[in-house]
């Protein structure tokens, strides 16, 4: 069973703190997506991972940045958290072909900025 | 015209009503199409394949329709499980093979006794 993980449930942070999100999954796939999803805007794609160390901006990357220095780990950074900032963020992760609709999400981490 | 879209809902429907969501899409080029379902306050997950065939697993059939650029999906018989927000996804290259897709803001279904 394919298991992508995320660091926290839950999350409130302050405005203008810089903020951590961690995902990692364990089926070694390559492809590796952060979203948010907001109630009426459905999920957003922020920004996308093909391999290590290489990343790609999705619909909506301001605001955030990205780690990949590890196969299994995606990290999404809030540099300077804002209130617009706060809602459900996804990850997932997919094979690199052949079952490209499948994406593995995982948990969510619902942010709260204040 | 959105990318992928879908009528929010809710739909609202007793026990053993057959219930049809559809999806239109804007890329005519995109050659495959999901459904995922989200439980409430919990991650979206693969339900179904759409390709030109269409596609049927027990209770649900999905279908597409390339002349119109929607996607359908049939539940019969519905159960109270059923409830959950149903998404429409397209790939953003039209082949599918990057990985990356777009998700419709999704239909709600509510399935009442």
């Amino acid at each position: 069973d394919v298991k992508v993980t995320q660091s926290s449930r839950y999350l409130v942070k302050r405005t203008g703190e810089k903020v951590f999100l961690e995902c990692v999954q364990d089926m070694d796939h390559e492809n590796m997506f952060w979203y948010r999803q907001d109630p009426g805007l459905g999920l957003r794609l922020i920004y996308f991972s093909y391999d290590v160390k290489m990343k790609e901006k999705g619909d909506i990357p301001e605001g955030y940045s990205v780690s990949r220095e590890k196969k299994e780990r995606f990290s999404l950074i809030l540099e300077s958290a804002s209130t617009n900032q706060t809602s459900m963020y996804l990850c997932a992760s997919t094979p690199p072909r052949g079952r490209g609709g499948e994406q593995y999400f995982g948990p969510g981490t619902r942010l709260t900025v204040t | 015209r959105k990318e992928v879209e879908q009528d929010p809902g809710p739909f609202n429907v007793p026990e053993g009503a057959t219930v049809a969501f559809n999806c239109t899409y804007s890329n005519s080029a995109s050659q495959s199409f999901f459904w995922y379902r989200q439980d409430c306050r919990k991650e979206p997950k693969l339900l179904m394949s759409v390709y030109s065939s269409g596609n049927e697993d027990g209770r649900f059939t999905a279908q597409l329709n390339r002349a119109s650029q929607y996607i359908s999906l049939l539940i019969r018989d519905s159960k109270l499980s059923d409830s959950a927000t149903y998404l429409c996804v397209a790939p953003r290259d039209g082949s599918g093979n990057t990985g990356k897709l777009i998700f419709g803001q999704g239909t709600t279904l509510q399935v009442k006794p």
